[in-house]
């Protein structure tokens, strides 16, 4: 199994600070990469799918790049309602797996 | 509007058995791969299953397999999981989720998700 390893597990930044999550995976995984944002109590919601691309009525601060093992998520300006745990969640391979989250919080 | 609805969660002893359903609508239901996600309390995602449009193929997590089936009517625009045997490890929110794919039968990630069922497994 492709296992992706998130980091950091939890940051916490000012509204408007730019704020960068990785994704490593342990094999290739070419741009088979999707981030998820979740929010307390709701479910998952697609941002970014295949590495980079924006899902649609997804707000342009959010982005993403990267291609093989390694792969960054960024906010460029951090607002309140960004309050979530954010997944990577690659596609090359099966099973579909996860990485263990990031937790952003407002400082 | 797609939207995603779980039923059938709820308390369940070890070794028994539960049917997850999930109503779909505001899309062409047949099109899709769809998927079931869970997520144990406080922790993280955790893909289940998936299968096809026309359920030609399944995948499952070797977590599940052997123990859980999914499938799908194309009729009544519905997924199912029959989950038997069902293990503590099994407690979790199950998702349902509208994969990404409707041409290849290969999962490719999850585009719209239900508001989840809770699934507890204990004596």
């Amino acid at each position: 199994d492709i296992q992706m390893t998130q980091s950091p597990p939890s940051l916490s930044a000012s509204v408007g600070d730019r704020v960068t999550i990785t994704c490593q995976a342990t094999q290739d995984i070419s741009n088979y990469l999707n981030w998820y944002q979740q929010k307390p109590g709701k479910a998952p919601k697609l941002l970014i799918y295949d590495a980079s691309n924006l899902e649609i009525g997804v707000p342009s601060r959010f982005s993403g790049r990267g291609s093989g093992t390694d792969f960054t998520f960024t906010i460029s300006s951090l607002q309140p309602e960004d309050i979530a745990t954010y997944y990577c969640q690659q596609s090359d391979n099966l099973p579909l797996t996860f990485g263990g989250g990031t937790k952003v919080e407002i400082k | 509007e797609v939207q995603l609805v779980e039923s059938g969660g709820g308390l369940v002893k070890p070794g028994g058995s539960l049917r997850l359903s999930c109503a779909a609508s505001g899309f062409t239901f047949s099109s899709y791969t769809m998927d079931w996600v869970r997520q144990a309390p406080g922790k993280g995602l955790e893909w289940v299953s998936s299968i096809s449009n026309s359920s030609s193929y399944i995948y499952y997590a070797d977590s599940v397999k052997g123990r859980f089936t999914i499938s799908r009517d194309n009729a009544k625009n519905s997924l199912y999981l029959q989950m038997n045997s069902l293990r503590a490890e099994d407690t979790a929110v199950y998702y349902c989720a509208r994969d990404r794919d409707f041409w290849s039968g290969v999962p490719a990630g999850g585009d719209y998700w239900g508001q989840g069922i809770l699934v507890t497994v204990s004596s």
